[in-house]
């Protein structure tokens, strides 16, 4: 089935450390996005790619960083410069243009990965 | 529109009531609307969308209604279930940026049986 798997769905990890979130998808979407999502909050964009190996910063970009050598894949790496890193995270496709009338640009999500700093 | 920091407003309703979710939007611009339905420990799932060329779009239970004099989005949730409880979010996207939504703070829907 087409979708979009995030790995791992926990993860813990140790205040200093850069931790690498996986995010793969099969719908040949061209863009690709995180979002991260704290607790009774809303969702807010780290970083997204249009095509590969481009992207580009979101509203909080700030202690994350990503790569785009796959059209299928999008990593996100929370450094140890993220101050507050505990949250879910979200990974998203979408389709780049609107083709015919089904094409919307509609963002399509994974499970999330929850990541807890010890 | 996004609202960063805040907490979510909530909404709780008996089972079989209808309910209404709404949402304040900041671009004149957008053009697209998604209501998305979120569960707890999941990610966001597609309800529901409009362009702005409309102002209502009906699916099974549910509606939205456009109102782009005032910028303001509503969903409409008929004859409420227990499995309807979860977090709601609205997302637009503007003329030219494809594929990049930006969601609103959500709400969340309670319901009792």
């Amino acid at each position: 089935d087409g979708g979009i798997t995030q790995s791992p769905k926990y993860l813990f990890r140790k205040e200093g450390q850069n931790v690498t979130l996986s995010c793969e998808q099969n719908l040949n979407h061209d863009a690709m996005y995180w979002y991260r999502q704290d607790p009774g909050q809303g969702l807010r964009l780290i970083y997204y790619s249009q095509i590969v190996n481009d992207f580009q910063k979101g509203d909080i970009a700030e202690g994350y960083s990503v790569s785009r050598e796959k059209k299928e894949s999008f990593p996100l790496t929370v450094t140890s410069a993220q101050k507050n890193p505990t949250a879910f995270y979200l990974c998203a496709s979408s389709a780049l243009r609107d083709r015919g009338p089904k094409g919307t640009g509609e963002l399509f999500f994974g499970e999330g990965s929850r990541l807890t700093v010890l | 529109g996004e609202s960063v920091g805040l907490h979510l407003p909530t909404l709780s309703v008996q089972e079989g009531d209808n309910s209404i979710i709404n949402c304040a939007y900041s671009n004149s611009a957008s053009d697209y609307f998604i209501w998305y339905k979120q569960e707890s420990g999941k990610g966001p799932q597609f309800i529901i969308d409009i362009r702005s060329n409309m102002d209502k779009r009906q699916g099974q239970r549910v509606t939205v209604l456009l109102n782009k004099t005032v910028k303001h989005l509503s969903l409409q949730i008929a004859a409420t279930q227990p499995g309807d409880s979860a977090v709601y979010f609205c997302a637009e996207k503007g003329g030219t940026s494809y594929g990049k939504l930006t969601f609103g703070q959500g709400t969340i829907l309670t319901v009792h049986p």
